[in-house]
């Protein structure tokens, strides 16, 4: 199982930015994906989920609205548009693949190495 | 949303010796189903969370035996039964009975 995050970088308040998470050595569609972040120095923090079909999304609420979690099944790949950046929304963002375990789903097996995004003047 | 709550937030451990941490939630993490939807991640330095325990007391897969996890409802305990070198590093709780999933805030585990 790999999970390869792309697409952070510096942005301005304000402004969009779209993430990429390439995923490999499993079947992609049959797991939910999620995104989660760490900012500098502090905590982890879940951000979305999204399920199998990619109809079924979860954000966290201070990220509702202006972020949106999709995924290409056909190219195994998982998104994270973001828009209306802050500065608080400055992080290392994880891309992990949730964990299906006795006919339910919860929590993250398998990780990325994250992608930076800062947003600052 | 579901507050988790652990501590200490900094534990300096022998090597050789036992360590815990606890976990509090502000809900029971009890589902209908029976599973208690808890998890606990390990973060080295400079890399990303791994997967310890999930379901409050099953190890995930490589993860050595001396790591326990015990607990129902509300308290939840990680136990190393002796600690090594190797496991230094931040240790969070997490929930995933309900979104938002919520992690605790860290415990920072150090060699003496």
């Amino acid at each position: 199982v790999q999970l390869v995050e792309s697409g952070g970088r510096l942005v301005q308040p304000g402004g969009s930015l779209r993430l990429s998470c390439a995923a490999s050595g499993f079947t992609f569609d049959n797991y939910w994906m999620s995104w989660i972040r760490q900012a500098p120095g502090k905590g982890l923090e879940w951000v979305a989920n999204i399920r199998q079909d990619g109809i079924g999304r979860y954000h966290l609420d201070s990220v509702q609205g202006r972020f949106g979690v999709s995924r290409d099944n056909t190219k195994n790949l998982l998104f994270l548009q973001m828009n209306s950046l802050r500065v608080e929304d400055t992080a290392v963002y994880y891309c992990a693949r949730i964990h299906h375990v006795d006919f339910t789903d919860e929590g993250f097996d398998y990780w990325g190495r994250g992608t930076l995004v800062t947003v600052s003047s | 949303d579901i507050v988790m709550t652990q501590s200490p937030r900094s534990l300096p451990v022998t090597p050789g010796e036992p360590a815990s941490i606890s976990c509090r939630s502000s809900q029971s993490l009890l589902a209908s189903n029976g599973n208690i939807y808890l998890d606990w991640y390990v973060q080295k330095s400079g890399r990303s969370p791994q997967l310890l325990i999930y379901l409050a007391s099953n190890r995930a897969s490589g993860v050595p035996d001396r790591f326990s996890g015990s607990g129902s409802g509300t308290d939840f305990t990680l136990r190393i039964s002796r600690v090594e070198a190797e496991d230094v590093g931040v240790y969070y709780c997490m929930q995933a009975l309900r979104t938002p999933w919520t992690f605790g805030q860290g415990t920072k585990v150090e060699i003496k």
